[in-house]
């Protein structure tokens, strides 16, 4: 699977967007582009995917360029609860495909 | 809707002590199930993952063994454990099917060994 580059932390405001970046610039044709993020003492969270298009579900939007080298997860209404570390994952999507977890961006927002 | 559950929450045990924790899956059926492992501070390792009854395959070489005795149910087990073993213990599953294969992770056991 490629590797994926994250800032190690970022602040929000709440109530304002988060943008978090990802750097995936050896990302193959067939590898898609995962987030996760994880609540402090809890099992990681399943955001949103995308391959090559723009995605938007009820959780985040994810923004992916169109050389496929970087991504932006973006949260359009931060709140506190969204504090967490946040993990952009690049992987073929294979049933048997083990998620490898980087170090991630811990997102604090505050008030 | 599906859910997945892991029990104990938390556990303590003492070195050399026997491991056994649980996970169980409703809402679905034939999914791949997976134990990872999250130690202080670090990302999440894969310990083992199943596509089905019986069907076990191991990432790392370690004191711990998996099993799948029913179709939802799975379990990680240890005849001793290391000081080492302690950690965040994640059960995850995904859809055997379609793609891409999300996995959706269970609410953990913290194992901390004495």
């Amino acid at each position: 699977d490629a590797k994926t580059t994250q800032p190690p932390s970022m602040d929000c405001a709440e109530g304002r967007a988060a943008n978090l970046p990802c750097n995936h610039s050896t990302i193959s044709g067939n590898e898609y582009v995962y987030w996760y993020r994880q609540i402090h003492s809890q099992g990681p969270q399943y955001i949103i995917h995308g391959l090559k298009n723009n995605e938007t579900n009820e959780m985040a939007s994810l923004i992916i360029t169109e050389d496929r080298k970087s991504s932006t997860l973006i949260l359009p209404h931060a709140t506190l609860r969204d504090t967490a570390v946040y993990y952009c994952i690049v992987r073929v999507a294979h049933n048997t495909d083990k998620l490898i977890f980087g170090t991630g961006t811990r997102l604090q927002v505050f008030p | 809707s599906q859910t997945i559950h892991q029990w104990p929450a938390t556990l303590v045990q003492p070195v050399g002590s026997p491991l056994s924790l649980e996970c169980t899956v409703e809402g679905t059926s034939n999914p791949n199930l997976y134990w990872y492992r999250q130690a202080a501070g670090r990302g999440l390792q894969l310990l083992f993952y199943s596509v089905g009854i019986g069907q076990i395959s191991s990432e790392v070489p370690q004191n711990l063994s998996a099993s799948r005795p029913q179709d939802r149910q799975f379990i990680l087990s240890s005849k001793k454990l290391l000081l080492s073993d302690s950690g965040f213990y994640l059960c995850a599953w995904s859809v055997g099917y379609g793609v891409p294969y999300e996995q959706y992770f269970g609410p953990g056991t913290r194992l901390t060994v004495t």
